[in-house]
């Protein structure tokens, strides 16, 4: 069984501080990582995807992946309470176009102003 | 550009009705997935299409459920008989044809089973 694992939080962070993200995954053929945001009654938004060891960044958004310890992170630098929300971690064995993701069940940030 | 597109966006039934959920891709994608997230089991993938052949239904929980696509852009989710079990949010997602595997998720159908 192909699994994705996210601490369930609340990871709660004060306004301005970075907050990260982790997230394990068990299949070592993975090879397409996501991020989506949550906010709660709406849909799973993609805000980042790395595909390639090391750093990806985006704006105030960060993916770290470390495909030797099947680990892959998402800091969020300057933190704002519009950023309050779950985090989706994302896996998929290939980059072609129509490949099944599997979801973690997603971190929970909330950050305080 | 318009979005994934889903109908109904809720959806209130009784036990053993039939239910019809809809989903409109974004034009010039050919891979759709549906979705079904609940608080316990999260996002559970149900079934995925690529150029209107369903590729894997194993997610599909029970007979009750089929899917199709009978066209490039449309597809339906339907539940016959439903159950209170049934009850959950429904997303519908679409996946460009090259490169890369990006998905990007419709409104969702929130469906409550009486």
């Amino acid at each position: 069984q192909k699994e994705v694992e996210q601490n369930s939080g609340p990871l709660s962070v004060p306004e301005g501080a970075i907050a990260s993200l982790n997230c394990t995954y068990s299949d070592r053929g993975s090879q397409s990582f996501f991020w989506y945001r949550q906010y709660s009654g709406k849909s799973p938004e993609l805000i980042m995807f790395i595909y390639s060891n090391g750093d990806k960044e985006d704006g105030r958004f960060t993916a770290q992946l470390n495909k030797a310890s099947q680990y892959v992170s998402l800091l969020i630098r300057d933190s704002q309470p519009s950023d309050s929300a779950t985090y989706l971690c994302a896996v998929s064995q290939g980059n072609q176009a129509g490949t099944a993701l599997i979801f973690g069940k997603g971190t929970t940030l909330s950050v305080s102003s | 550009d318009a979005g994934v597109i889903q109908s109904p966006r809720h959806e209130v039934t009784e036990m053993g009705q039939e239910v019809t959920l809809r989903c409109k891709l974004i034009s010039g994608h050919n891979s759709l997935f549906w979705y079904r997230q609940t608080m316990m089991r999260g996002l559970e993938l149900l079934i995925y299409f690529n150029n209107n052949v369903p590729i894997d239904d194993s997610g599909m929980p029970e007979d009750r459920f089929s899917a199709k696509m009978p066209n490039a852009s449309f597809s339906t989710l339907k539940i016959q008989p439903s159950e209170p079990r049934d009850s959950a949010v429904y997303f519908c997602a679409s996946s460009p044809g090259v490169s890369y595997n990006e998905q990007f998720f419709g409104p969702g159908t929130r469906l409550t089973v009486l």
